[in-house]
């Protein structure tokens, strides 16, 4: 059965500090790892990762991708409150429009 | 207005009654799609349409029924709900049927069955 499993579930860090998210898969098929930032409304589409090893970065976000181990991680280095979020991984298959989300992983960020 | 809007934003209601929650988008895209994000649970994808016609129903209940009168709208309809369906409800447009990255997502709309 596919899915697609992220932690932790929840995460409480201080501004400044440095957050990784991690995200693992057993999805056949495999064709793009997708990661999306929630605040309480729209989910706004932050990174797509096809290749290991690859490193894709915006600001102080990066993410990368392990297609021998599933997994992704998700790196936030001097965390902002504004970085408060949920954040949602997703695998899209290659067969059809075919993707399963992870839970999500809600991260605090107090002052 | 720009993007995609969602009406309403939040609704509550009982078992017995009858609603419909509304998407529009001002992208001129071809594909609108319904997303389900309950508490703690992946978000889950309910509906497909291209150019009004549905092309993916994902083994959804009979009592939420979609309906798409152009391009631009769709709807939800809801009626008889459980507790259990108490939601975010997004809804989510592209230029076609295409990979989930071209998706632009709505604000979705927070329902509360009592």
């Amino acid at each position: 059965e596919d899915k697609v499993v992220q932690s932790p579930l929840s995460l409480v860090v201080h501004e400044g500090d440095t957050v990784t998210l991690n995200c693992s898969y057993e999805v056949t098929n495999f064709r793009s790892l997708l990661w999306y930032k929630q605040e309480k409304k729209a989910p706004t589409f932050l990174f797509m990762l096809t290749s290991s090893g690859i490193e894709k970065k915006s600001g102080r976000l990066s993410s990368i991708l392990d297609k021998k181990e599933l997994f992704s991680i998700l790196n936030i280095t001097a965390t902002q409150t504004g970085d408060s979020a949920i954040y949602l991984c997703a695998v899209e298959k290659n067969t059809g429009n075919q993707f399963y989300f992870g839970t999500g992983t809600s991260l605090t960020v107090i002052p | 207005e720009t993007g995609v809007t969602q009406t309403p934003r939040h609704l509550v209601m009982g078992m017995t009654n009858k609603k419909s929650l509304k998407c529009e988008q001002h992208l001129g895209h071809n594909a609108m799609y319904w997303y389900k994000q309950s508490a703690k649970k992946p978000l889950e994808l309910m509906f497909v349409y291209s150019l009004e016609e549905r092309v993916e129903n994902n083994s959804v209940p009979s009592r939420f029924s979609p309906e798409c009168p152009n391009s631009s709208h769709l709807f939800l309809h809801l009626h008889t709900l459980q507790p259990e369906d108490s939601a975010l409800y997004l809804c989510a447009s592209s230029q076609v049927v295409t990979a989930l990255y071209e998706q632009y997502f709505g604000p979705g709309t927070r329902l509360t069955v009592t």
